[in-house]
């Protein structure tokens, strides 16, 4: 594997149900990102993980709550959701660097539809 | 409020010619830009990334960069209609945090 993978690509989740989504980046990087993207609207930055320590929650709801076990794995935990937290969730991950130069590299993606 | 703004387009340009995609931002104080491709229903692909005032070439991509007019833009030559997508805009403001562009659609006709 290469790059930043994600899985699963697809699910479908009532409101009641818990599940979880996962990233695993191959490129050796120290800071992972959740990003959520709903139609005709931006990206929206929802964690920042750095060294695998939370340095951003965006005013993100509860009922999304992410890990980050090792610098190279990051999950999102999918609890209790709403119909409009159906989006596509992208995984990035980059290497931080003082001079503000990181760049950042996406994964697939997973579609979200919440029922 | 950090903000970049975008033409969301569609911007419709014949095959061959030079598309140009603009982007401003809102904060004086960003030190990093960059240019996302998104085909539907994928994720975003870096194209370029600049980082001083002037011109940065790649291929067919030009990245334009003038900070004093807190203006970024890309040109594409020689338009392809693989070149068709979403075009995203992101502007790295301090740290590693990233604020996009809602994305301008460029179709590319054949």
């Amino acid at each position: 594997e290469t790059g930043v993978t994600q899985t699963p690509r697809h699910l479908v989740m009532g409101m009641t149900n818990k599940k979880s989504l996962k990233c695993e980046q191959h490129l050796g990087h120290n800071a992972m990102y959740w990003y959520k993207q709903s139609a005709k609207k931006p990206l929206e930055l929802m964690f920042v993980y750095n060294f695998k320590e939370q340095t951003e929650n965006n005013s993100v709801p509860s009922r999304f709550s992410p890990e980050c076990p090792n610098s190279s794995h990051l999950f999102l935990h999918l609890h209790t959701l709403q119909p409009e937290d159906s989006a596509l969730y992208l995984c990035a991950s980059s290497q931080e660097r003082s001079d503000g130069t990181d760049t950042q590299y996406f994964g697939p993606g997973t579609r979200l539809t919440v029922l | 409020q950090k903000e970049v703004e975008q033409n969301s387009g569609p911007l419709s340009v014949p095959e061959g010619a030079i598309a140009s995609l603009n982007c401003t931002y809102s904060d004086r104080g960003s030190q990093s830009f960059f240019w996302y491709r998104q085909y539907s229903g994928k994720s975003p692909e870096l194209i370029m990334s600049i980082y001083s005032n002037g011109d940065k070439e790649d291929g067919r991509f030009t990245a334009q960069l003038n900070k004093a007019s807190q203006y970024v833009s890309l040109l594409i030559r020689d338009s392809q209609p693989s070149d068709s997508a979403t075009y995203l805009c992101a502007v790295n403001a301090y740290g590693n945090k990233l604020v996009f562009g809602a994305g301008t659609i460029l179709r590319v006709k054949s």
